[in-house]
């Protein structure tokens, strides 16, 4: 069962674009959403988290909406850089389980220079 | 932020054996970390929670005999692949919770690869 979906397992992007990475959860007990960046053979690096209480959240070329009624959250990466190609995970906590991470499939994010 | 190193970072080894995985936090005191596994183009998942001083939690499915956690201190936790085989090769990963709600911090992965 499946908590947290990424449905897009790719995605290709011009430089300088806007990338918006799609991401849907089930669990209604998640309150917390967090998205990671990971290149492969290393451990995924933390980019943004956004509470439940917010329905956005951005830090400098990184936002992240939520919208709770539909239970899906995206990722928005403007403007979109070579180097921000890699696989992006995002992650879903809450209810009794502090600390414990579900994570979605993943979406591999190429920008073309 | 808070800074997590394992130890391999890749091991190649026969069915049958034993591989040990070493998890530090090297800047920072964890009573709890996790431990997740990742099977190629699919997602991380968890597998336990290791507790400083106490067993560790698994999550459904995931054989605690043969996944072996210790957490002897508060900055190293071990997890001990018994009698290795195949379908255990993956890429293993160990986090760390940072000081914000949920938020942890991963280490560099190892990759294991059971011949």
């Amino acid at each position: 069962d499946q908590q947290v979906k990424q449905n897009s397992p790719s995605l290709s992007v011009q430089e300088g674009r806007i990338s918006i990475l799609n991401c849907d959860y089930t669990n209604s007990m998640f309150d917390y959403f967090l998205w990671y960046k990971k290149y492969p053979a290393e451990g995924p690096t933390f980019l943004i988290s956004i509470s439940s209480i917010k329905d956005k959240n951005e830090d400098g070329r990184f936002t992240v909406f939520l919208n709770k009624s539909a239970k899906h959250l995206s990722l928005h990466i403007v403007p979109s850089q070579p180097g921000d190609s890699a696989v992006y995970f995002c992650a879903a906590a809450g209810g009794t389980s502090y600390g414990k991470l579900t994570f979605g499939q993943g979406t591999i994010l190429t920008v073309h220079p | 932020g808070a800074v997590v190193s394992q130890h391999p970072s890749w091991v190649i080894c026969k069915s049958g054996t034993s591989v040990k995985i070493e998890c530090r936090s090297l800047d920072f005191q964890a009573t709890t970390m996790f431990w997740y596994r990742q099977f190629p183009k699919q997602s991380l998942m968890l597998m336990a929670t290791s507790n400083e001083g106490s067993k560790a939690t698994y999550e459904q499915g995931v054989e605690k005999d043969k996944f072996l956690i210790n957490h002897a201190s508060l900055t190293l936790s071990t997890l001990t692949v018994t009698s290795a085989h195949p379908e255990d090769s993956s890429f293993y990963i160990c986090s760390g919770p940072g000081l914000a709600n949920s938020e942890q911090f991963f280490g560099p992965g190892t990759r294991l690869t059971v011949l």
